[in-house]
């Protein structure tokens, strides 16, 4: 079962609201990601957990702040958005590290996504 | 840095034929990984098939394969038998990674319209 779920699919929300985003595996795997599509633009990655602990953030502005509650939950809280963050909001996740074949196998499944429309 | 190049935006295609999606990368690592990624117009990115580039024999998974030329640094997806459900975007990837894990670098993609 290579299955990610996000939730919700759609999210409206105004540039003062806050709101978060979720994502869940049962693959036992131990790194999660974020990555930020916009229309017709491939993904950029925003933040890598690995073992629950925050290894790679992408410069992301601080409104965007993510939280890995335990080895199969990775969230996103929004807060303060601005319409250009409006986009699909992309979590996958990947084995993770350790052993001899290291991270360029790694292969990275992905959830449906997050649409997210700030107002 | 890790770079990919697609150089087909967009590329039609009779259904029941194959297609082929060109991929050209750039790293100066030894051991590397590439992807290629479905995307249809859900949102959802379906992982297709991979290659290590010490892999001796090209990739095959069901209809798809991939077509490695390491020397050229090039690695086509091929499509073969195609359905209206292949209709889609179609990302090659390569892992920007080390320790701290692992960063995926897509290409620009293309756009996949199989006709009836």
């Amino acid at each position: 079962d290579t299955e990610v779920t996000q939730t919700p699919k759609h999210l409206v929300m105004g540039m003062t609201n806050k709101k978060s985003l979720k994502c869940e595996q049962h693959m036992g795997h131990r790194a999660m990601y974020w990555y930020k599509q916009k229309a017709k633009k491939p993904p950029e990655l925003m933040f890598v957990y690995s073992y629950e602990k925050l290894s790679i953030n992408e410069s992301v502005p601080s409104r965007f702040s993510p939280e890995c509650p335990n080895s199969s939950l990775l969230n996103l809280h929004l807060h303060a958005l601005q319409p250009e963050d409006s986009a699909l909001y992309l979590c996958a996740s990947s084995q993770g590290p350790g052993g001899l074949a290291g991270w360029g196998t790694e292969t990275q499944y992905f959830g449906p996504g997050t649409r997210l429309l700030v107002l | 840095a890790q770079k990919i190049t697609q150089t087909q935006p967009g590329m039609f295609v009779q259904e029941k034929e194959a297609v082929t999606l060109d991929c050209t990368y750039d790293t100066s690592d030894q051991s590397y990984g590439l992807f290629w990624y479905k995307q249809p117009s859900s949102g959802e990115m379906i992982f297709l098939i991979y290659q290590g580039s010490y892999d001796e024999q090209n990739a095959t998974e069901g209809r798809y394969s991939l077509n490695f030329q390491k020397a050229r640094k090039s690695a086509n997806l091929v499509i073969s038998a195609s359905q209206l459900g292949d209709s889609a975007m179609y990302f090659c990837a390569m892992l920007e990674g080390d320790n701290q894990g692992g960063k995926l670098i897509f290409g620009q993609g293309t756009e996949l319209s199989v006709k009836p």
